[in-house]
């Protein structure tokens, strides 16, 4: 089954501890990238990743890291996280990230940060 | 910047037709999306019009007018699954990564 998967699902942590949310799609898309969403705000994205080794920031990237060093992965590590990255996380991935492409996303992670 | 607009609340009976607008200002414009996002779950595609008019899909259709910044997803025969938040999305080509953006999303409630 295509599909993109996320873990944990479900995290609560303490202040400056370093965490990672991992995701794997197993369609062989290219384009892959981290999502928040905030109540009344919408998805707003972290990180993309066009392919391997390439990454780069998307809208609200700060605090966030992210690597892509193979095609079916892309984990998204919070160095030392704060509660303003209280948030539900989405990973998402489409073919080669075009206008066109669909955008299949992860089941989401919820994110609480003490 | 970018910016979508769109109702933070909707409702409607079963059976009936709704619609929810969305208008964009934004660098560049590739199209217009549209997702649902049931509570507790992941945003799934609904439909894309990346030119002027009306695209149907069952129930659903999306319409866009380029010339007026605007868009409106159609639902008709609402059903009580159709409960859910909708978004419109544009990806822009002025943004690095042809980076789709979002608008905060309706929350449409079916009542019986």
């Amino acid at each position: 089954e295509a599909q993109v998967t996320q873990n944990p699902r479900y995290l609560i942590t303490v202040t400056g501890k370093k965490l990672t949310v991992t995701c794997s799609q197993n369609m062989n898309h290219e384009y892959m990238s981290w999502y928040r969403q905030d109540p009344g705000l919408g998805l707003r994205q972290i990180y993309y990743s066009m392919n391997v080794e390439v990454t780069d920031k998307g809208d609200v990237p700060e605090g966030y890291k992210v690597s892509r060093k193979e095609k079916r992965n892309f984990p998204l590590i919070l160095e030392s996280p704060s509660p303003n990255q209280t948030s539900l996380y989405f990973c998402a991935s489409s073919l080669k990230g075009s206008p066109t492409d669909t955008q299949y996303f992860g089941p989401g992670t919820r994110l609480t940060v003490l | 910047g970018q910016s979508l607009e769109q109702p933070s609340e909707v409702t409607a009976v079963e059976g009936a037709i709704v619609q929810i607008n969305c208008t964009y200002q934004t660098s560049g414009f590739y199209g217009l999306s549209w997702y649902q996002q049931h509570d507790g779950g992941a945003p799934t595609f609904l439909s894309y019009n990346g030119l002027d008019g009306l695209e149907e899909t069952g129930r659903f259709s999306s319409f866009l007018s380029r010339s007026d910044s605007y868009g409106y997803l159609l639902l008709q025969e609402l059903q009580m699954k159709d409960s859910a938040s909708y978004f419109c999305a544009v990806r822009d080509p002025a943004q690095a990564g042809n980076m789709l953006t979002f608008g905060g999303g309706t929350r449409l409630m079916v009542k019986p």
